[in-house]
């Protein structure tokens, strides 16, 4: 029962166009939503987060759009660069009994062409 | 400044061999996770800490699994009779603290059990 999921492996997108990764949920009570991106042989690091009370947030080129009725997020890049090629993770955080979890999705693998 | 360390960066065992990994935080970092990534999957949840407080093992996959942070800082996930099963890499990620702020997470160790 995977409550977090990325539907698209891989995704290959010219440099310089936009590149988009979508990722559903099915918990409505995840109150927190992050992308991690991934290098081989590296651990995951922070891109950009979403709290469940918006519906949009930016950080340069990049973009994550919340739609809570529909239970999506979607990260835009743009314009998408070659150092942009990597595995980007999808993961959304609860917070009970003071205790924090994360769950990931499975990712999708972004190529980045020059 | 120092990110977060993991070692042994591979490790092959013989199944039914006993493995300790080690994690080194970012220095204060309260919190404290270990996941597991099986290969072209995401991060699952293993355990997290707060501190020297084990507050959430519901992640571990068997009683064979046994993390602890005794001092608040390093952290050791070990791996009784280990099986190929439990082949992966081993991600550790800290975190400085409430309220919700990002994760770091360190290279990981990969566990091969043949």
């Amino acid at each position: 029962d995977q409550q977090v999921k990325q539907n698209s492996p891989s995704l290959s997108v010219q440099e310089g166009r936009i590149s988009i990764l979508n990722c559903d949920y099915t918990n409505s009570m995840f109150d927190y939503f992050l992308w991690y991106k991934k290098y081989p042989a590296e651990g995951p690091t922070f891109l950009i987060s979403i709290s469940s009370i918006k519906d949009k947030n930016e950080d340069g080129r990049f973009t994550v759009f919340l739609n809570k009725s529909a239970k999506h997020l979607s990260l835009h890049i743009v314009p998408s660069q070659p150092g942009d090629s990597a595995v980007y993770f999808c993961a959304a955080e609860t917070y009970t009994s003071g205790t924090y979890k994360y769950i990931f999705g499975t990712g999708t693998r972004l190529k980045v062409l020059a | 400044g120092a990110g977060v360390s993991q070692s042994p960066r591979y490790k092959v065992a013989k199944r039914g061999q006993d493995v300790a990994l080690r994690c080194d935080p970012i220095s204060g970092h309260v919190s404290l996770f270990w996941y597991q990534q099986a290969l072209g999957q995401g991060p699952e949840f293993l355990t997290y800490f707060q501190n020297e407080a084990q507050l959430d093992k519901s992640g571990l996959p068997s009683d064979r699994f046994f993390a602890e942070r005794p001092e608040g800082s390093v952290s050791t996930l070990k791996i009784q009779r280990t099986q190929q099963e439990d082949s992966a890499v081993y991600l550790c990620a800290s975190r400085p603290g409430p309220p919700q702020e990002t994760q770091y997470f360190g290279p990981g160790t990969r566990l091969l059990v043949l």
